[in-house]
This record gives structure tokens, sequence and C-alpha cells, in this order.
């Protein structure tokens, strides 16, 4: 099955700092990656995803590569800002269906303002 | 437009005991999945339901857990018996039908805890 790392698993910055998450997959017929946020007591939530038919997708201050040649995407959070002090998890699924979503451990970002 | 609603946010059972969580997707969302998440992990996929079916539920436990979506009301996660073991975060997610399948919502979470 597919099994997906993450890395950092904390990561601190300064407010304003750009912060880099990785993470790879094993399984080649992947091709959906979400990128989740979790709150302390919340329930994730989706925060940009990317299919495999692209390399990169921006949203404001968030962007996620894909290589899908070395199996690893990324989140990219630009002008980090305290409010971005959180859990965010990685994922893959693959078709059909895309049903499970197999997920990473988490990594935990905090911003010191 | 409410999100994913899950009830109740805490529950505390005795071992032996059994435990009902329930979700209700996001209005026109038709496909429901539940994840468990331990301590310091990940989510793990327990099973993904469409109204009256289990599509897939190869993360579930063999004995002890079944989930059901009847064709009205929210869907429930039952574990029978419980254990120190099933103490953990209970998340529901959903989707729409057919093409945006993939993505997938989630509720607040259940969280059990096992005395």
């Amino acid at each position: 099955g597919e099994n997906v790392e993450q890395h950092p698993s904390t990561l601190s910055v300064q407010e304003g700092d750009s912060a880099v998450i990785k993470c790879t997959y094993s399984d080649s017929a992947s091709n959906y990656f979400p990128w989740y946020k979790q709150e302390l007591g919340k329930g994730p939530q989706l925060i940009i995803d990317i299919r495999s038919n692209v390399g990169e997708k921006k949203d404001q201050r968030i962007a996620v590569t894909l290589n899908k040649t070395a199996k690893h995407f990324s989140l990219h959070i630009t002008e980090t800002q305290p409010e971005d002090s959180a859990v965010y998890f990685c994922a893959a699924s693959r078709p059909p269906g895309y049903s499970t979503l197999t997920f990473g451990k988490g990594t935990m970002l905090l911003v010191s303002p | 437009n409410a999100g994913v609603m899950q009830n109740p946010r805490h529950l505390v059972r005795r071992r032996g005991q059994e435990a009902r969580l329930r979700c209700s997707p996001m209005k026109g969302h038709s496909h429901v999945y539940w994840y468990r998440q331990l301590p310091e992990e990940g989510l793990k996929f327990m099973v993904y339901l469409q109204k009256e079916n289990i599509i897939d539920e190869s993360g579930m436990p063999k004995e002890r857990f079944s989930a059901e979506f009847p064709k009205e009301g929210p869907s429930i996660l039952r574990i029978q018996q419980v254990v120190r073991g099933d103490s953990a975060a209970y998340f529901c997610a959903s989707s729409y039908p057919g093409s945006r399948a993939y993505e997938q919502y989630f509720g607040p979470g259940t969280r059990l805890t096992v005395t």
C-alpha cells in the first residue's frame, strides 16, 4: 500500500519568514495530493491540493509543488504569521475512487512574533 | 452551509462499554469516510461509505468495530466492548459524488477516552 513520509516533524520560524514542509510517497499511481491544517482541538482543514497533471499551484501565501518523477511534494508558506501556527498534514490518494487518503505524520509549525 | 458535524465531541466510556459516534455530512455530500488519529500520529483511514453501502472497510479492525450510513440520518461508527487502546480522536469526512469525490472535508472529531 501507499506510504507517505513527512519532514520535518517540527518547524519553528520567525514571523515573516518562509516555511517549507516536504513529503514523499511510495505509490507511483497516486495522483492527488492534498494538504490539511489542523489547529488544536479541531478537525483537519483542507488548505490546498494538487493533482498530478500540474507541477505547482498557488493560493495567496501558500503554494504546493509536485515532482512525480521523484515522488515528492512540498508545501510552501511565505510571509508566515502567528495564526499559521498549527499541525500540517500531507496526504496522497489514487484512482479509482480516491477513497483512501494516506496521511503523513504531520509537521507542527510554530510561528513566533 | 454547515460543515461536517460530529457528535458527541467528547465521549468517555469504561472498558467493556459500547461507543457510538455520529457524523452528519455536509449538505450535498453523499460519501462519508471515518479516520482515527492516535496521539502524535497522522490520521489512519478506517472505512468509506455511501448511503446504505460500505464501499471500502480495509482499515477497519475486524472485530468490535462497525459502521453504517443509513438512507436517513447520520453515519454511525460503533465500537463494542471498548478497550483502552481505542482511546483516540475519530474524524469523519465527507465529499461530493462524482468528479469531486477526492476532496474530503473533515468534521471537528470525537475524542474518545476509555477508562
